[in-house]
């Protein structure tokens, strides 16, 4: 199993430009999180989505991100318009809801770089 | 709301010697999830132990050991022997009932020294 796949693995981009990160969770988990780590906020859930469904989106910031999961293989969170502050690092993670007493497995994360 | 609370930022530990860091949790739940993850400098999290609210013995996983206390809403992690590898960031969380949401703590640092 390749584990969870995030592209890319860093992206630097201009303030005001659309910026879309990838996410592959591993095959057969139903159970997909997005997170983003900064050095003042630590990790935060920004949106979770179980069977493709988005269950809680509460920890979106702004109305400029949104996510999608299309099917079970694939998921996007996209920031647009960018700004300086959305710069971090941001995490997909995927797990098997049933198996409750495992931990996500997370990807190895995108950072951005908005200048 | 749920809350995890890290109160070391940085611990420093000889090569060997066993370390606990601390967590603190609150919650009014009955049934959760406590979770111990370790993010080298690499950056990438890795899962490393699970203690669930109804279980009555610590979890135990290799070098890893979860001190449950939970009239104290308390779930430290013990790393015995230290290695130089064990140096990162590790981070406590918790996971709500239901099995979604998972918040996370602020993270301590662990130094392994030589």
């Amino acid at each position: 199993d390749a584990g969870v796949i995030q592209s890319p693995r860093h992206e630097v981009t201009e303030m005001g430009q659309e910026v879309t990160l990838r996410c592959k969770p591993i095959s057969g988990h139903n159970s997909l999180f997005w997170y983003r780590q900064t050095m003042m906020r630590g990790l935060e859930l920004l949106i979770y989505f179980n069977n493709n469904v988005p269950i809680d989106d509460s920890g979106m910031p702004e109305d400029r991100f949104s996510a999608k999961m299309p099917n079970a293989s694939f998921s996007t969170l996209k920031i647009q318009p960018s700004e300086p502050r959305d710069s971090a690092v941001y995490f997909c993670a995927s797990s098997l809801r049933e198996n409750s007493n495992y931990g996500y497995t997370f990807g190895s994360g995108t950072r951005l770089t908005v200048v | 709301a749920q809350k995890i609370t890290q109160t070391q930022p940085g611990m420093f530990v000889q090569e060997k010697e066993a370390v606990t860091l601390d967590c603190t949790y609150d919650t009014s739940d009955q049934s959760y999830g406590l979770f111990w993850y370790k993010q080298p400098s690499s950056g990438e999290m890795i899962f490393l132990i699970y203690q669930g609210s109804y279980d009555e013995q610590n979890a135990t996983e290799g070098r890893y050991s979860l001190n449950f206390q939970k009239a104290r809403k308390s779930a430290n992690l013990v790393i015995s022997a230290s290695q130089l590898g064990d140096s990162a960031m590790y981070f406590c969380a918790m996971r709500e009932p239901g099995g979604f949401k998972t918040i996370f703590g602020a993270g301590t640092r662990l130094f392994v020294k030589a």
